[in-house]
Parts: C-alpha cells; sequence; structure tokens
C-alpha cells in the first residue's frame, strides 16, 4: 500500500472550512484514497472514500488531484464535534487491512 | 442497525488472569476485525476474520486468542497477559465480497485494557 503524509496538527475556527491535506507520491492506479477519523476515546469512523473523482456526500468533500498525488479532505463547515485525529489511507480495494498513519489532528475552536 | 458493540468498556486484570472481550454486529457483515490502539498511536491490526475462519494474523503473541462463534460475534481471549499489553482494543467489521475485503470498516468504541 502507497505511504501518505499528512501534517501532524491544524486548528480550524468553528463555522470554516477545514482543508485536511495528504500526500500520497506512489499512489498505484488500482489504489483508492480512504479518510477516516477517530473522536477522542471513540473507535474510527469511516468518513469518505475516492479513486479518481471528486466525492461529497453528507459529511465532506473528497478531492484528488489529477495526478492523484495528493488529495484534501474538506470539512465544509466545522463544527466544535469535528475536533479528531482524520487519517488518510491509500489502498487497494482488496484485502483487509486498514494501515493507519500517524493521521491529523484537528481542532475546531469557538 | 449500523452498530458495532463491545464488552466490556474497561477491563481491569491481573497478569495471571484469563478474561474475554466480545464484539457484536448486526449488519451482517462477513468480515471481522481486531485492532489494537496503545495511547496517541494509531490503531494496528491484529486479527481478521472472514465468514467466521481466521484469515489474518498479525503475529500477534498466543496469549491473545481469537473466536469466532457466529457470523454476528467476535471474541478475544486474554490469558497472562503482560502491563504492556495495555490499550484499547477495538473491534470492527465490514462487508465480504467474495475474498477480497471492503475498506468501509465499522467499528466499535473498543475495550480499555489496564493490565496489572
Amino acid at each position: 500500500d502507497a505511504k501518505t503524509t499528512q501534517p501532524p496538527s491544524m486548528d480550524c475556527a468553528e463555522g470554516r472550512a477545514a482543508n485536511l491535506p495528504c500526500n500520497h507520491s506512489t499512489i498505484s492506479g488500482n489504489e483508492y484514497v480512504y479518510w477516516y477519523r477517530q473522536i477522542h476515546s471513540q473507535g474510527p469512523q469511516y468518513i469518505i472514500h475516492g479513486l479518481k473523482n471528486n466525492e461529497t456526500n453528507e459529511m465532506a468533500s473528497l478531492i484528488i488531484t489529477e495526478d492523484r498525488k495528493s488529495s484534501t479532505l474538506i470539512l465544509p463547515h466545522a463544527t466544535l464535534r469535528d475536533t479528531a485525529v482524520y487519517y488518510c489511507i491509500v489502498r487497494a480495494n482488496s484485502g483487509y487491512a486498514l494501515n493507519f498513519g500517524k493521521g491529523t489532528s484537528l481542532l475546531v475552536t469557538p | 442497525d449500523t452498530e458495532v458493540t463491545q464488552t466490556p468498556k474497561h477491563l481491569v486484570m491481573g497478569m495471571t488472569n484469563k478474561k474475554s472481550l466480545k464484539c457484536e454486529q448486526h449488519m451482517g457483515h462477513r468480515a471481522m476485525y481486531w485492532y489494537k490502539q496503545k495511547a496517541k498511536k494509531p490503531p494496528e491490526l491484529m486479527f481478521v476474520y472472514s465468514y467466521e475462519k481466521l484469515s489474518i494474523n498479525e503475529s500477534v503473541p498466543s496469549r491473545f486468542s481469537p473466536e469466532c462463534p457466529n457470523s454476528s460475534l467476535l471474541n478475544l481471549h486474554l490469558h497472562a497477559l503482560q502491563p504492556e499489553d495495555s490499550a484499547l482494543y477495538l473491534c470492527a467489521s465490514s462487508q465480504e465480497r467474495q475474498g477480497q475485503g471492503y475498506n468501509e470498516q465499522f467499528f466499535g468504541p473498543g475495550t480499555r485494557l489496564t493490565v496489572l
């Protein structure tokens, strides 16, 4: 599975958009980009995933660059409850393991 | 029901004790997982069950013994643990696609284990 690089921490004001970057320069053609988050003392939560095209769901948007070497998770209107560690995971859609990296600790402030 | 439940929430045990962690899901998922998470670290995969059969064991010590009695239940039996085994133990489940994993995994809240 391709390795990912994320900033260790980010801040965002409540109500503003939170843009979380992820670099995955060694991504292969059959590998997807997945995002999970883990709120303190809870289990990880699936957010979104994509292959090439941008994706949007009720939680977030995922923007993948045309060369697929990086992506950005966008939380359009961050709330205090979005404070969590966000994990970007790149892997093929086969096999089982989710190899969590170090993630980005997002702090949403009032 | 889109929930994975885990019991107990907290467990304190001595190094000579035998205890079990339990996990349950009713989403019809046929892949179930155990992860271990140390403080301030990401979760690490321990075991994967696919259709009630052990599919992956990530070189976990034998003092951890998984069991999948049916498609909805997953247990982790603990015996002779060490203090360094203290961690958050997470259970997850996902749909199965004919021998291929499917990566939208649903996680339980975890069991916080302390080994004295």
